[in-house]
C-alpha cells in the first residue's frame, strides 16, 4: 500500500525551513528518504529503522514514529541545491520490498 | 566506480514488439528491483529480486517479466509492449533494505506507439 506524502508541493526562499511528511496505514519496519532532481535518478538520503530514531546529515534530518506509522523529513536553512522531488519509501516486510509515495516537489527560490 | 547500468537510455518501439531492458550492477548487491515512474504516481515497483533465482511481483507486474540468473544482472522483459507501458523505468540495487538504500540506474525512457 502506497504511503501518503504531504504536502504535494512546497515553494521556499533560501534559508527557510520545510517539513515533508510520510504516513502509512500499515506497520513499518523502516522508512527510506530519497531526492530526485529533474531528469536524474533518485538518490538515497537516509534510512530510519524501527525504534523512533532520528537521523540527519548536514541540514537534512528525519524522524520515524513507528506507533503512528509516520516519518517526517526536516530541511533547515534550505539551499537552492535542495530543490527536487522527495520520495519516502516504506518497508512493510522487513527488507523484502520498498513501496514509494507519490513524492513532494520542493522548489527553493533565491 | 560503483554503479547500476541500464540500457538503453531511450527506446521507441511499436506495440507488440518484444523488448528487453538490461540492468547490471557491480556492487555485489543482493537486492535488485525494477520501478516505473509516471507523473503524479511516484515510483511503482514492478518486480524485485532478493537473490539469484529468487524474484517476486511488485505492485504493477502485469505485462512484464524478469529473470535473475546471475547476481549482477536483472533484465526487464516486455513480451508484447502496449502504449500504457510508456514510462520512465528505473533499475535499482541494494546490499540490504534494512541497512542501506537503493542505488538507482540512470533510467530508461520507453515510448510504445
Amino acid at each position: 500500500q502506497q504511503p501518503v506524502q504531504s504536502p504535494q508541493a512546497v515553494i521556499l526562499r533560501e534559508g527557510e525551513d520545510a517539513v515533508i511528511n510520510c504516513s502509512s496505514s500499515k506497520a513499518l519496519y523502516s522508512v527510506h528518504w530519497y531526492r530526485q532532481k529533474h531528469g536524474e535518478a533518485p538518490v538515497f538520503l537516509m534510512i530510519l529503522l524501527k525504534g523512533g530514531e532520528q537521523k540527519g546529515h548536514d541540514k537534512i534530518s528525519a524522524s520515524f514514529n513507528e506507533k503512528k506509522q509516520q516519518s517526517s523529513l526536516y530541511l533547515t536553512a534550505s539551499q537552492l541545491s535542495y530543490s527536487g522531488t522527495y520520495f519516502c519509501g516504506t518497508d512493510l516486510s522487513n527488507g523484502n520490498k520498498l513501496v514509494f509515495g507519490a513524492g513532494t516537489i520542493l522548489r527553493v527560490k533565491s | 566506480e560503483a554503479q547500476v547500468t541500464q540500457n538503453p537510455r531511450y527506446l521507441i518501439t511499436v506495440t507488440g514488439k518484444k523488448l528487453t531492458v538490461t540492468c547490471s550492477q557491480n556492487m555485489n548487491h543482493e537486492y535488485m528491483s525494477w520501478y516505473r515512474q509516471d507523473p503524479g504516481l511516484g515510483l511503482r515497483q514492478i518486480y524485485y529480486s532478493m537473490n539469484v533465482e529468487v524474484t517476486d511481483k511488485g505492485d504493477v507486474p502485469e505485462g512484464y517479466k524478469v529473470s535473475r540468473k546471475e547476481k549482477r544482472n536483472f533484465p526487464l522483459i516486455l513480451e508484447s509492449p502496449s502504449p500504457n507501458q510508456t514510462s520512465l523505468y528505473f533499475c535499482a540495487s541494494s546490499l540490504s533494505l534494512t541497512g542501506d538504500g537503493y542505488t538507482f540506474g540512470s533510467g530508461t525512457r520507453l515510448t510504445v506507439v
